[in-house]
């Protein structure tokens, strides 16, 4: 079946701008999670959706990111007023319920110029 | 002491022989660990789950888990120069079921 789906594939913004990062996690996983990698780095976890509950944004860097995810499918991460060092790839991963396997999607590379 | 820890290498492995990679977690109730490879420029691929104690072995990858000293670990036999990556081990941490991703150990398969 098909799997977890991003997009843009890459996206190259000026700083100070909005961009928005879109996911389509696999169809019946309820779960739905966000993070970050920059370059040569570990998995920096974001944000994570589980059902209908409220979302864990612990790791959300600071007040400009904000996640949304419609309908308990498609999620949409928002950065708002890029900065330079929000330079990274976002990867996207869903699993059939929290705790279980997760399988990632192939990345949204981002580059504030 | 971080949550989930991994040697971040680089290992070295000549090709054929095994790799060892170990992952250790802070977390005593984590009922489940993960491993996934990640090739550069690539997201992270699932090539291991493991719920018990003991081994279990997928062709050339075994995964090993020991709950009383809280390691598990992951095992390459016959290292083929493609399985040069980064391995990432997962666990669910702290009571709570989101997993927590180790920083990775580079791989490196010599010809």
């Amino acid at each position: 079946g098909a799997g977890v789906s991003q997009s843009p594939s890459n996206k190259v913004t000026e700083k100070g701008k909005d961009v928005e990062l879109r996911c389509d996690p696999i169809s019946g996983h309820t779960a739905l999670y966000w993070y970050r990698q920059s370059l040569g780095q570990g998995l920096e976890f974001l944000i994570y959706f589980q059902g209908n509950s409220a979302p864990d944004k612990s790791g959300l860097p600071s007040d400009r990111f904000s996640a949304e995810r419609t309908g308990g499918s498609v999620s949409t991460l928002t950065i708002q007023r890029t900065q330079q060092e929000d330079s990274a790839v976002y990867l996207c991963a869903s699993s059939l319920r929290d705790g279980y396997e997760q399988y990632f999607g192939p990345g949204t590379r981002l580059t504030v110029t | 002491q971080k949550e989930v820890e991994q040697n971040s290498g680089p290992l070295s492995v000549p090709e054929g022989a095994i790799a060892s990679l170990n992952c250790t977690y802070s977390d005593r109730v984590s009922q489940s660990f993960f491993w996934y490879r990640q090739y550069s420029g690539k997201s992270p691929e699932l090539i291991m789950s493991i719920y018990s104690n003991g081994d279990k072995e997928d062709g050339r990858f075994t995964a090993q888990l020991n709950k009383a000293s809280q390691y598990v670990s992951l095992l390459i036999r016959d290292s083929q120069p493609s399985d040069s990556a980064t391995y990432l081990c997962a666990a669910p941490q702290g009571g709570n079921e989101k997993l927590t991703f180790g920083t990775g150990t580079r791989l490196t398969i010599i010809p």
